[in-house]
C-alpha cells in the first residue's frame, strides 16, 4: 500500500531545534508537502519539496531525499505557538491522490 | 482572495439521517477533495473532484458521495448516518494537479 510514516509526538524547549520525519512508501510521487494544524483549526500549508534537497522558509526548513523516500521538516527557535500537529502530504504518481502522513504532534515546553 | 469556505461549521444529527456539507473553493481553483479527520485515523481522503468530475476516492462505503458544480463548488453527502460518522470534515481546492492544497475550517459533524 502507500503510506507516509511520521512519529506520533515530538517534545522540545522554547528556543530549541526539532526534526519531524517522513519516511514514505509510494508508487511514485511528485513531490513532498508539509502542513500545519493547531488544535481547533484546519491544515495550513508550510513547504514543498519537488526535488531533494533543502528548502528553507523562515524558521522553517524542509528537506526530501527520493533516493532514501525520506523527508524531514525543521523547524529553528522554537516557539509556543509551534505546538500544534504536523503533517507530511503527496500526491502520488500511480493513482494521482494526495495523500497524508500519520501526523506528529509537536509539543514544545517553556 | 477568498479562502476556501465550508458550510455549516457545525451539525448534529442522529443515526439513519443523511447530511450534505458544501465546500466554496478559493476563485480560479478547479479541484476539491474532501477529507475525514477522526483523533485516532488522522487525515482520511474521502474523493476529489476536478471540474465536475470524480478523480478519485477513498475506501470509505457508498453511504459517502459527492459533486461538484460547474462553478467548482462541492458538495458531500452521507445517508444512512452512523456514530462512527462523528468527525471533522474538511474541505480543501488546488489549481489542479499536484498543487498545494487550501482548506477550509472544516465542518464539525456529531452523530447521536
Amino acid at each position: 500500500g502507500q503510506s507516509l510514516e511520521q512519529p506520533s509526538e515530538v517534545t522540545a524547549v522554547e528556543g530549541a531545534i526539532v526534526q519531524i520525519n517522513c519516511t514514505y512508501q509510494t508508487s511514485g510521487f511528485y513531490g513532498l508537502s508539509w502542513y500545519q494544524q493547531h488544535d481547533g483549526g484546519a491544515p495550513t500549508f508550510l513547504s514543498y519539496n519537488a526535488l531533494d534537497g533543502l528548502e528553507e522558509t523562515g524558521r522553517f526548513s524542509s528537506f526530501l531525499s527520493r533516493s532514501d523516500s525520506y523527508g524531514y521538516l525543521l523547524l529553528q527557535e522554537l516557539q509556543m505557538k509551534d505546538s500544534a500537529s504536523y503533517f507530511c502530504a503527496a500526491r502520488t504518481s500511480g493513482t494521482y491522490k494526495y495523500i497524508f502522513g500519520t501526523g506528529t504532534r509537536l509539543k514544545v515546553l517553556a | 482572495k477568498a479562502g476556501v469556505t465550508q458550510t455549516p461549521r457545525y451539525l448534529i444529527k442522529t443515526r439513519g439521517q443523511q447530511v450534505t456539507l458544501s465546500c466554496s473553493p478559493i476563485s480560479g481553483h478547479r479541484s476539491v477533495s474532501w477529507y475525514q479527520q477522526t483523533p485516532g485515523q488522522g487525515l482520511q481522503f474521502l474523493f476529489e473532484y476536478f471540474s465536475e468530475t470524480q478523480r478519485n476516492k477513498g475506501n470509505f462505503p457508498g453511504r459517502f458521495s459527492g459533486r461538484q458544480f460547474s462553478n467548482s463548488r462541492s458538495e458531500m453527502n452521507v445517508s444512512t448516518l452512523e456514530l462512527g460518522d462523528s468527525a471533522l470534515y474538511l474541505c480543501a481546492s488546488s489549481l489542479g494537479g499536484s498543487d498545494t492544497q487550501y482548506f477550509g475550517p472544516g465542518t464539525r459533524l456529531t452523530v447521536l
